[in-house]
């Protein structure tokens, strides 16, 4: 039972052009959404998040909006630049067993291109 | 400088071994994390620890053993039970309460 979904594997984009990546979610009782950009053999970093009480978040070039209604959010990076080409896992974060724990989806791999 | 240090990023054991992987930080947080990533899999929790002498299970914690005797320190180790060892494995950690967890640079695990 997947509760964090990112039902698209990959994305390819011109530079300059927007990047839009989705996720879908189903537990009503997550109450933070982050967003973590990876490269190849390294760790995941932080990259932006949005509380559930709001539906929009900026930094920067990006973007991320919370549609709770639709269990939907959607990170925008506005221009794209080659160097944003990664695997971007969206992650939701629960109150459970006494903890805050973080559930990731399986990430869309994003590319950039010149 | 202040970070999550996982070591060694490559590893390299024969079947039936129990192996150790290495995961501290200096971050003083409280909270530390083990996932497991395969390919075309999320990031899978293992084992998390929010304090000292104290941890429990994530997701898929068969055939994996952790221990927290210190703040800094959350090693985990990968038993012969675990039927799939060879993964990417991911340490993290974040303060008490918070929703953000740094990660670490990873181990890859390879079982021949």
């Amino acid at each position: 039972d997947q509760q964090v979904k990112q039902n698209s594997p990959s994305l390819s984009v011109q530079e300059g052009r927007i990047s839009i990546l989705n996720c879908d979610y189903t537990n009503s009782m997550f109450d933070y959404f982050l967003w973590y950009k990876k490269y190849p053999a390294e760790g995941p970093t932080f990259l932006i998040s949005i509380s559930s009480i709001k539906d929009k978040n900026e930094d920067g070039r990006f973007t991320v909006f919370l549609n709770k209604s639709a269990k939907h959010l959607s990170l925008h990076i506005v221009p794209s630049q080659p160097g944003d080409s990664a695997v971007y896992f969206c992650a939701a974060s629960v109150w459970e067993g006494g903890s805050e724990k973080l559930v990731f989806g399986k990430g869309t791999k994003l590319t950039v291109n010149p | 400088d202040g970070g999550i240090t996982q070591s060694p990023k490559y590893l390299f054991r024969k079947e039936g071994q129990n192996v150790t992987l290495s995961c501290e930080q200096n971050l003083n947080h409280d909270a530390m994390y083990w996932y497991r990533q395969d390919p075309g899999q999320g990031l899978r929790l293992i084992y998390y620890s929010q304090i000292v002498n104290d941890f429990q299970k994530g997701d898929i914690a068969e055939g994996y053993s952790v221990s927290r005797e210190k703040k800094e320190s959350f090693p985990l180790t990968v038993t012969s039970a675990q039927k799939n060892p060879t993964a990417f494995y991911l340490c993290a950690s974040s303060w008490q309460g918070s929703t953000e967890a740094f990660f670490g640079q990873g181990t890859r695990l390879t079982v021949v």
